[in-house]
């Protein structure tokens, strides 16, 4: 079955840039979506079809997509970034999506 | 305000059944293709399944782990979408959301235990 390889996990200081990849044989050809997921929350959606930016979400938050990697980028990053992020797409058949493992963001 | 509200979880012995339901409102519902997400414990985001719009053909396709299992519909009048799960298992104890991946409800909780 198809996979999205994230790094569990990724740590920066605040003020810094987090880059958060995601790694999937059918990214050359499907877009790649990305959520943020607190403990407790709801996830949000902070970018979708590879680089766009929901109008709700701080522009520090940013998504770029090259071959099989899809990778997102906090610019900036602050303590109140702190969370899991998922990337997500379909696979090659475009039915079925997947989300890969997460990566917890630690800003500190 | 664009919600998504699920009820329905509780706690069931394996091999029972439960009905997840989804309440939409301030978002077109109608035209939207809406999904299930599921987060068991300590573990990451998982498609559950999805559920295209009438328009489109309202056909659903489901994750492999699904096996016939679990079914997803709609109601287009009430704005709600169901996830009807038979034959319950431990490992589908969890979190369950329900999203068009734009918009996510705050969950409901299945646990599947004797």
């Amino acid at each position: 079955s198809y996979e999205l390889t994230q790094p569990p996990s990724v740590s920066v200081s605040p003020g810094q840039t987090a880059r958060i990849t995601c790694s999937g044989d059918a990214l050359p050809k499907k877009y790649a979506y990305w959520s943020q997921h607190k403990s407790g929350q709801a996830p949000v959606l902070v970018i979708y079809e590879d680089s766009k930016r929901p109008s709700w979400i701080p522009e520090r938050f940013s998504g770029s997509s090259s071959g099989t990697m899809a990778t997102l980028t906090i610019s900036g990053a602050q303590v109140d970034d702190e969370s899991d992020y998922y990337c997500f797409s379909t696979d090659s058949g475009g039915n079925h999506w997947v989300f890969g493992g997460g990566t917890k963001l630690t800003v500190l | 305000e664009v919600q998504l509200v699920e009820s329905g979880g509780g706690l069931v012995k394996p091999g029972g059944s439960l009905r997840l339901s989804c309440a939409a409102s301030g978002f077109n519902f109608t035209d939207g293709w809406m999904n299930w997400v599921r987060q068991a414990p300590g573990k990451g985001l998982e498609w559950v399944g999805r559920i295209k719009s009438k328009a489109d053909g309202g056909t659903t396709d489901y994750a492999a782990f699904v096996t016939g299992r679990f079914t997803i519909s709609r109601d287009d009048s009430k704005r709600t979408l169901y996830l009807q799960m038979n034959s319950l298992e431990t490992e589908d104890t969890g979190v369950y959301y329900c999203t068009d991946f734009d918009v996510w409800g705050q969950g409901t909780t299945v646990t599947v235990s004797s």
